[in-house]
């Protein structure tokens, strides 16, 4: 299985919104509602940030919202903060059982 | 609530097996899935497997031919094993729990919460 395709880094200033694109087929990311979003500081583990495509868990920020288009999933934040600051991974569950991760992105605060 | 955590040894020699335990704590290991992903360093994270705590699994198919996970619900704990491993197989090796929906005999994997702190296995002789 491949990985899902996201862009390798995104950059914005403080108080914008950016937008990571999280790519994949209609057998992962197109094919089901269960796209989920990671946020990854340095030296830690991931912590979960999106669920079923659009879904916040408790104790996220609403600055984090997502979205689905066809085989093509996107997490964006707004007011950006310099806290944003990390490597984000979308993941999908599959047509043949499995998961799969994005190849992630980093997003820098200018 | 639940907490997870790795343990096992952070050094394995080529073409020996590597095997680590996620412990589970707060909560029971029964009636959920659970998950083992790992990280080589400055790289991605790569999904490994599921296991049921009933004890059914599923593997990633570029590793199914060396993976093992299995459970110990006794213990409330979950185990992997991944043979002959090489240098390829240095990474981070996290557990976690794996957020499901059921509906007519199939599963469907979520999400992945809430994960373990993560152990760096290095593979070197």
């Amino acid at each position: 299985q491949s990985a899902l395709t996201q862009p390798a880094s995104v950059s914005g200033s403080p108080g914008q919104s950016i937008t990571i694109s999280c790519t994949g087929t209609s057998s992962d990311v197109g094919g089901y509602n269960y796209v989920s979003w990671y946020q990854q500081h340095p030296g830690k583990a991931p912590k979960l940030m999106i669920y079923d495509v659009s879904n916040r868990p408790s104790g996220v920020s609403n600055r984090f919202s997502g979205s689905k288009s066809g085989n093509t999933a996107s997490l964006t934040i707004s007011g950006l903060q310099a806290e944003d600051e990390a490597d984000y991974y979308c993941s999908s569950y599959t047509s043949s059982s499995t998961g799969v991760f994005g190849t992630g992105t980093k997003v820098t605060v200018l | 609530q639940v907490q997870l955590q790795e343990s096992g040894p952070g050094l394995v020699k080529p073409s020996e097996t590597l095997s680590l335990t996620c412990t589970v704590s707060g909560g029971s290991i029964s009636s959920y899935y659970w998950s083992w992903i790992r990280q080589p360093p400055g790289k991605g994270l790569e999904w490994i497997g599921y296991l049921y705590y009933s004890g059914s699994t599923n593997y990633n198919p570029s590793l199914k031919s060396r993976v093992t996970i299995s459970v110990d619900t006794s213990k409330n704990q979950f185990s992997l094993k991944l043979s002959s491993v090489t240098a390829a197989d240095t990474a981070v090796y996290y557990c976690a729990r794996v957020g499901t929906y059921c509906s007519g005999g199939s599963c469907y994997s979520r999400w992945f919460d809430p994960w373990g702190q993560g152990t760096l296995v290095t593979v070197s002789s």
